[in-house]
């Protein structure tokens, strides 16, 4: 399979616990997202690497969220001393790069629990 | 403010009875135009990009559209695997990695 990957698929955590998440993207792809997804709603988008390069960040992204791309494969996100209203779909896509806007390949998602 | 309004909400369609959906955007400059499926507890799967109006793509039964001011996706006789949420989003001049979403129209067929 070449598509995106992303692990864990479920993650219950107790509130005030650290978490992090894995995303692989399509291997040719140099771009990277992340989004976070509630029921009903569209994703909202956190953050975007290009390689390793964190170009963007969401303004309503806590500081208690970060997110790596080390060697501009896989990503990390964590999230730390995770709160209730963090429980959600966290998305990761990947996409070409250029000066097209390209269509963005999405993984199967995390969904995280907080009790 | 850029934005991406999708109607109806929810629509419910016997099989085999053709309808279309809705996306209506208000966006500086429109670079391109996505179309999503997402099915419950999955990623949105991609369908079909568009960049300018009069433009149309087709893919099974699903053929998406674009004007100047909104798009459809119109859905011919479906069948009940055809249930899901569909999603638009736009990217803009100033922005084209960024995706604008709407809220989706969540679509199920009944045998």
């Amino acid at each position: 399979d070449t598509g995106v990957s992303q692990d864990p698929r479920h993650k219950i955590t107790k509130r005030g616990q650290n978490v992090t998440f894995r995303c692989d993207p399509i291997s040719e792809h140099n771009r990277l997202y992340w989004y976070r997804q509630t029921l009903g709603q569209g994703p909202e988008f956190l953050t975007y690497f290009q390689n390793e390069a964190q170009l963007e960040k969401s303004r309503l992204l806590s500081d208690r969220f970060s997110a790596e791309r080390p060697k501009g494969s896989f990503s990390t996100l964590e999230i730390q001393r995770t709160e209730q209203g963090d429980s959600a779909m966290y998305l990761c896509a990947s996409s070409s790069s250029g000066t097209g806007p390209y269509e963005q390949y999405f993984g199967p998602g995390t969904r995280l629990t907080v009790t | 403010e850029d934005q991406v309004t999708q109607s109806p909400e929810a629509l419910r369609l016997q099989e085999g009875e053709s309808s279309s959906l809705n996306c209506s955007y208000t966006v500086s400059g429109l670079r391109g135009l996505f179309w999503y499926r997402q099915d419950p507890g999955k990623g949105p799967e991609f369908l079909f990009t568009l960049y300018s109006a009069g433009e149309e793509k087709e893919k099974e039964r699903l053929k998406a559209t674009l004007t100047k001011k909104e798009s459809f996706l119109h859905i011919t006789a479906p069948k009940p695997e055809d249930s899901a949420t569909y999603l638009c989003a736009v990217t803009n001049a100033g922005n084209n990695r960024k995706l604008i979403w709407g809220l989706g129209t969540s679509l199920g067929v009944n045998p």
